[in-house]
This record gives structure tokens, C-alpha cells and sequence, in this order.
């Protein structure tokens, strides 16, 4: 069965610090990765998405970015983060199939 | 289009009663629709699907109701329970295997024990 696997679960940055939020997938190949951060209170907003290896699309102008070293493997990264980029961050996958299947999110704060 | 970053609508609902949640999608050609619940501090997780030539699914406790006419769906849940307390999301997915679903903003449900 394929499974999402993110981490960490929480991490606390100061601001200017640089990110690394990795997202790996199992029991898939060539699965199409997303990244979203929701805000408290708020829905999700869709930051990255990748179809394969080394292809990465960018929906928001921001600070952040993004990068599939690996069939089933997508990583968030930030150089210096700001005290905007808190959130909660989730990675999902979209395979043969319709719908999304998440990751259990990070919680960053930036601080 | 996609979520933004809109304050999410709130339901509160007395447990054991039925809820009913809203949702207006955009695209008239998407084929296939899905509800997700997300719990605090969760990611999101699937409820139950529908697809677009088909008006009503039901599951265990859940309804998906779909209006194309109107591009409405909504979300039935049966003898509201403490347990969904969360917030519940619709997306959309347009045809041809497009690579991106579209979420709506969600709509938090409020269990009254």
C-alpha cells in the first residue's frame, strides 16, 4: 500500500534561519508531489507542485522553494526564513488515481 | 481557484443532530469530486468521493450530494458525533488527469456535546 511519510512534525526557526522540510512517498512510482501551507484558521494554499524528477512548478511568489532530488522524494527549503513563512506545511501525493492522499503536516514557527 | 488564505466558515451543530456542509466548486467540467476532514493539527483526510454522472453517494453516516446544474456539492453527516469536529474540505478535479486539485476554502464543524 502506498504511504506518505513527513518530518518533522513541529519545528521552531528563528527568523533568518534556512528550512528543510522533506516528503517521501512508498508502495509508488513517478506519483505527482504537492507542498501546502494553511494558516491557522484558513484553507490550503497550494505552494509547489512536481510531476517528476527535477521538475518543479512554483503557484505562489514567495520566499520559499522547492525540489524532487528523487522519484519519491520532495523537499521544502527556505535560505532565510521570515516570520510570515509560520504555518502548517503538507505534502500530498496524486497517483493513477484521483484525489490526494496527505502527509500528517509540519508545523513551523517561526520566531 | 485555489484556496488563498479565506477565514474558514464555522457550523456548529448539537450532537446527535445531522449537519449539512456546503460547497460551490468552479469548474463545470471537473469530473470528480472528493470531501476530506482535517482534525487539528492533522493533515487531511479522505471521506468519500463522487463522480460527476452520478447526483448522490452515500456512507457510513456521510452523503455527498452533487448539483451540477448549480456546480454545488454538499457534505450529510448522520447523528452528528463529538469525533467530527474538524474542518471539512471539498476539491474538484478537472478531467484529463490534470495535475492539480482545487480545495475549497473549508468549513469548520463544531460539535455541541
Amino acid at each position: 500500500s502506498q504511504t506518505i511519510h513527513q518530518w518533522p512534525a513541529t519545528l521552531v526557526q528563528p527568523v533568518g534561519s534556512p528550512l528543510s522540510l522533506e516528503c517521501t512517498v512508498e508502495g509508488t512510482s513517478n506519483p505527482n508531489l504537492y507542498w501546502y501551507r494553511q494558516a491557522a484558521g484558513r484553507g490550503l494554499q497550494l505552494l509547489f507542485y512536481s510531476v517528476g524528477i527535477g521538475q518543479i512548478s512554483s503557484e505562489v511568489p514567495q520566499n520559499l522553494s522547492a525540489s524532487r532530488p528523487q522519484d519519491r522524494q520532495f523537499i521544502l527549503s527556505s535560505k532565510k526564513l521570515l516570520l510570515s513563512d509560520s504555518g502548517f506545511y503538507l505534502c500530498a501525493w496524486k497517483g493513477v488515481a484521483y484525489g490526494y492522499t496527505f502527509g500528517s503536516g509540519t508545523r513551523l514557527t517561526v520566531v | 481557484g485555489e484556496s488563498v488564505g479565506l477565514h474558514l466558515p464555522t457550523l456548529s451543530v448539537q450532537e446527535g443532530d445531522n449537519s449539512i456542509i456546503n460547497c460551490a466548486y468552479s469548474n463545470s467540467a471537473s469530473d470528480y469530486f472528493i470531501w476530506y476532514k482535517q482534525e487539528s493539527g492533522k493533515g487531511p483526510q479522505f471521506i468519500i468521493d463522487i463522480r460527476s454522472n452520478m447526483d448522490k453517494r452515500q456512507g457510513q453516516r456521510v452523503t455527498v450530494l452533487l448539483n451540477k446544474t448549480v456546480k454545488h456539492l454538499s457534505l450529510q453527516i448522520a447523528a452528528t458525533q463529538p469525533g467530527d469536529s474538524a474542518v471539512y474540505f471539498c476539491a474538484e478535479n478537472p478531467p484529463g488527469g490534470y495535475q492539480k486539485v482545487t480545495f475549497g476554502i473549508g468549513t469548520k464543524l463544531q460539535v455541541i456535546p
